[in-house]
């Protein structure tokens, strides 16, 4: 897979669950980022993990990284019809040297009312 | 709090002419970049800009085009002879210092070539 891949692709939940979105990534990194992009919209930044972080918090949001694994996770406990978006994790390249991101394919998260 | 803007927020060009699309960045920020998404697709580095040159650029970023800081808020994105499939939403984005800090992206310029 490329770096920065989400899965899964499109998640269908109702209205107070929990979503997982799961995102796998190939190089080192100094950090992760996650965002969120409303149809047709912009990119909102939701949280940056760093790569010597395992878990952060930030409101309904919990995202956790594990650097053994290449892996991170993001949580949105007690969804919203609001939190209907795509969410997408970016790594930047620290071999680049110009801190680009590097973005996955994203996850569609659909919440039913 | 302080946000990146982009304008405009639509542009339809007739293939073959220039475009400029742009960007206020965060007034403090020093990494300045420009992204692009086609309709679906995930989105792409296009190049970044860090003291008044281009740290960085992709395979996308080809002769058609061009960044520039004409003073000390604006970044613009030009693209010299547009293509049909150059019709994407682009996004400027900033960052600060160090290699720890959040991207802010702006709400993208939509780009439609006819």
């Amino acid at each position: 897979s490329q770096q920065g891949e989400e899965d899964p692709q499109a998640l269908s939940i109702q209205e107070g669950e929990n979503a997982t979105m799961n995102c796998s990534y190939k190089t080192s990194i100094n950090n992760l980022q996650w965002y969120r992009q409303n149809s047709g919209r912009g990119l909102v930044h939701l949280i940056l993990i760093r790569s010597n972080e395992r878990e952060k918090h930030s409101g309904r949001l919990r995202v956790t990284l594990d650097t053994s694994k290449k892996s991170s996770s993001l949580l949105i406990t007690a969804s919203r019809a609001a939190d209907t978006a795509s969410y997408f994790c970016a790594t930047d390249q620290p071999q680049g040297g110009s801190e680009k991101l590097v973005f996955g394919k994203g996850t569609k998260l659909t919440v039913n009312p | 709090e302080p946000e990146v803007t982009q304008t405009p927020s639509h542009q339809v060009t007739q293939m073959g002419q220039e475009v400029i699309l742009r960007c206020v960045p965060i007034s403090n920020h020093l990494y300045f970049y420009w992204y692009r998404q086609i309709l679906g697709q995930k989105v792409e580095f296009l190049v970044s800009f860090y003291n008044n040159e281009i740290s960085e650029k992709s395979e996308i970023f080809d002769d058609q085009f061009s960044v520039e800081r004409p003073d000390g808020s604006n970044f613009t994105l030009k693209i010299r002879s547009t293509k049909l499939e150059d019709s994407a939403m682009y996004f400027c984005a900033s960052s600060g210092w160090g290699s720890n800090t959040e991207a802010f992206f702006g709400q993208g310029t939509r780009l439609t070539v006819v």
